[in-house]
């Protein structure tokens, strides 16, 4: 089956900014995502990029993608304490594969 | 004037009950879909519904059945609940064409099994 890969934890300090990373193995998805979750509420979409881009900005999120590598990463510029959140890197058509998801604390 | 959503929100039932999750979407999609995350916050997809019909159909026990009465909603029906069973049940949905698969997720039906 197709992975995707996070890492769990990632931590910062309130005005720094934040990469998460994440790794897949299926490359026909023609777009991926990042969904975000704060705590006890639903899946809300992030930002997604087409498979066809390198980069996408959107205000403080920048989305860049590497195909050949299959990495992905998301950095959030002067990350706030709402940002506080598990992120979560998909990819697939019709069904999402999610990654396991990485929290991140902002800390004052 | 949710786009996507769910009910109840909560349920805490005994083992070996039937229960339901409903689901509704606004958005005028073709496609609705159930995942299923468990306490380690591992989202894993069910089932996935387009315009009625099931099109992906998950290794799920037989004991959960989708119900698609029309493309709006899409119920998930769980017959002689087992603890495993125990989890966050998210519905979602998204549109046919050039946008396809970028879907858009219910607030989830957190459901606790005792």
């Amino acid at each position: 089956g197709e992975d995707v890969e996070q890492s769990l934890f990632l931590s910062v300090r309130e005005g720094d900014s934040s990469v998460i990373n994440c790794t897949y193995t299926d490359s026909s998805s023609t777009y991926l995502y990042w969904y975000k979750q704060e705590p006890g509420a639903g899946l809300q979409l992030l930002t997604y990029i087409f498979s066809n881009m390198d980069m996408k900005q959107d205000q403080r999120l920048t989305v860049l993608l590497n195909k050949k590598d299959k990495h992905l990463s998301l950095r959030i510029a002067d990350t706030q304490t709402g940002d506080s959140a598990i992120y979560f890197c998909a990819e697939g058509e019709y069904a999402l594969n999610f990654g396991k998801g990485t929290s991140l604390l902002v800390t004052p | 004037d949710t786009a996507v959503s769910q009910t109840p929100k909560y349920l805490v039932t005994q083992m070996g009950n039937d229960k339901s999750i409903k689901c509704e979407q606004n958005l005028g999609h073709d496609t609705m879909y159930w995942y299923k995350q468990d306490s380690k916050k591992f989202l894993k997809i069910m089932f996935s519904y387009n315009n009625k019909e099931l099109i992906i159909n998950e290794t799920v026990p037989n004991r959960f059945s989708p119900k698609s009465p029309d493309k709006a909603h899409l119920n998930l029906h769980i017959n002689s609940l087992e603890l495993g069973d125990s989890a966050v049940y998210f519905c979602a949905s998204s549109q046919e064409g050039e946008f396809k698969n970028i879907q858009y997720f219910g607030a989830g039906t957190r459901l606790s099994v005792l």
